[in-house]
């Protein structure tokens, strides 16, 4: 939806590596998030940006650090992953405020696995 | 902080046959979004209804239909002539409307399983 894609899809990797997510989307939309998702927990919010180089924390974002350079760049990176990281991060994005819908747009998600 | 809670780890309904799921949420505020998104196997997260909290009509987007309680902060779906292609994980959400930039308080979803 909305023409988000993230890379990569899948990454294994190792304890105490650094690792980053890309969410890219070509709707020039304004807001952008990451979630992750476990089993038994839903959807959790890591961060999120209300415009370039404006980002904030989220519910779990310990661990974790983001950027947004451009309008349709998202990053997430992991600085020394931990194995409790193992998870399957989905990005998101709305249109800006105002708009006639308050909904987000989810890419297709990247597995994680953390050794 | 608000929460979203589905009590119902797993459904299961015939095919053709309406299944309701269940959704509460607990919130301060008035003026919210509520929404139920469907995953599928493909992990692919697809919005299926969305509710305003100052719309006292409930929302309906062709076999899928909600029932908003505001005063019970109860959002339930309601899926009827229910689809082979309707199985999947229904995850509840929530959004305040104060602001444009906060992110989605979801539950833990609901298993949807449809019998043949």
């Amino acid at each position: 939806d909305a023409g988000i894609t993230q890379s990569p899809r899948h990454k294994v990797t190792e304890t105490g590596t650094p690792v980053t997510l890309r969410c890219h989307q070509t709707e020039n939309h304004r807001y952008m998030y990451w979630y992750r998702q476990d089993p038994g927990h839903g959807l959790r919010l890591i961060h999120y940006s209300y415009g370039v180089k404006d980002t904030d924390k989220g519910e779990v974002s310990d661990g974790y650090s983001v950027s947004r350079s451009k309008t349709e760049d998202f990053l997430l990176t992991l600085e020394s992953a931990t194995s409790s990281q193992t998870s399957v991060y989905f990005c998101a994005t709305k249109p800006r405020q105002g708009s006639s819908t308050d909904t987000q747009y989810f890419g297709p998600g990247t597995r994680l696995t953390v050794l | 902080a608000q929460t979203v809670t589905q009590s119902q780890p797993e459904m299961s309904v015939q095919e053709a046959e309406t299944v309701t799921l269940s959704c509460t949420y607990d919130t301060s505020e008035s003026d919210y979004y509520l929404f139920w998104y469907k995953q599928p196997p493909s992990r692919q997260m697809i919005l299926v209804i969305r509710q305003e909290a100052y719309k006292q009509q409930n929302a309906t987007e062709n076999r899928f239909s909600v029932n908003f309680q505001k005063a019970a902060k109860s959002f339930s779906l309601k899926i009827s002539d229910s689809q082979l292609g309707d199985a999947a994980m229904y995850f509840c959400a929530y959004r305040s409307a104060r602001g444009g930039a906060d992110g989605l308080t979801f539950g833990k979803g609901t298993h949807l399983i449809i019998q043949p």
